[in-house]
């Protein structure tokens, strides 16, 4: 069975510093690879995704994510962050030809003047 | 604009009352999603449909009733048997299921008991 574990619940940052989001997913088959980003009272936007091919991933909003398959990991990072950032993300796994996506439990990023 | 309409965006339920949450999207998608989030533990699969008159159990399917009469429409029940329903309930739709894309959300409904 697939499971997602986002391995911090709140990472607090100030503005315009670097800041990594850590996902580490488990899976027998091959995935596909979501981070989403929810702002409050909102549903969820998707920041980026890995399907297959270089895996280094550039999404919205400045935000990349790199897939490496042997730590079974996929970290979302951000050089310089926004005010704006602040939000809860959200990363995702789905099975090839699978009918659900897993989410994990999120983490809040808290983004500090 | 194409996209996911979830209403109402707030609701009470009394003691006893079913309460229906009415999702409706224009996007031409087979596959619709309904789940729960609660604080600190995600997005959690509560029912979902691949295609029109079908639809399948989540993880926490108990005290929910869904239908599929038509592609563009997904309500969800929350009935009385559900003796927690206070969260945030989202709607998400796939283009086809086992599609390699990302689900679209909508915006939510918040759930809260009287």
């Amino acid at each position: 069975a697939q499971s997602v574990t986002q391995l911090d619940s709140q990472v607090p940052v100030f503005e315009e510093a670097p800041v990594e989001l850590r996902c580490n997913y488990s899976s027998s088959v091959s995935v596909y690879l979501f981070w989403y980003v929810q702002y409050p009272n909102q549903g969820l936007q998707l920041l980026l995704k890995y399907l297959s091919g270089s895996t280094l991933v550039k999404g919205i909003n400045g935000f990349e994510a790199e897939f490496n398959k042997s730590q079974t990991s996929f970290h979302l990072r951000k050089p310089s962050v926004h005010i704006s950032d602040t939000a809860e993300y959200f990363c995702a796994v789905s099975e090839t030809g699978g009918f659900k996506t897993i989410f994990g439990a999120g983490t809040r990023l808290f983004v500090k003047a | 604009d194409g996209g996911i309409t979830q209403s109402p965006k707030y609701l009470f339920r009394k003691e006893g009352q079913n309460v229906t949450l009415s999702c409706e999207q224009n996007l031409n998608h087979d596959a619709m999603y309904w789940y729960r989030q609660d604080p600190g533990q995600g997005l959690r699969l509560i029912y979902y449909s691949q295609i029109v008159n079908d639809f399948q159990k989540g993880d926490i399917a108990e005290g929910y009733s869904v239908s599929r009469e038509k592609k563009e429409s997904f309500p969800l029940t929350v009935t009385s048997a559900q003796k927690n329903p206070t969260a945030f309930y989202l709607c998400a739709t796939l283009d086809r299921p086992g599609s390699n894309q990302p689900q679209h959300f909508g915006d939510g409904t918040r759930l809260s008991i009287l």
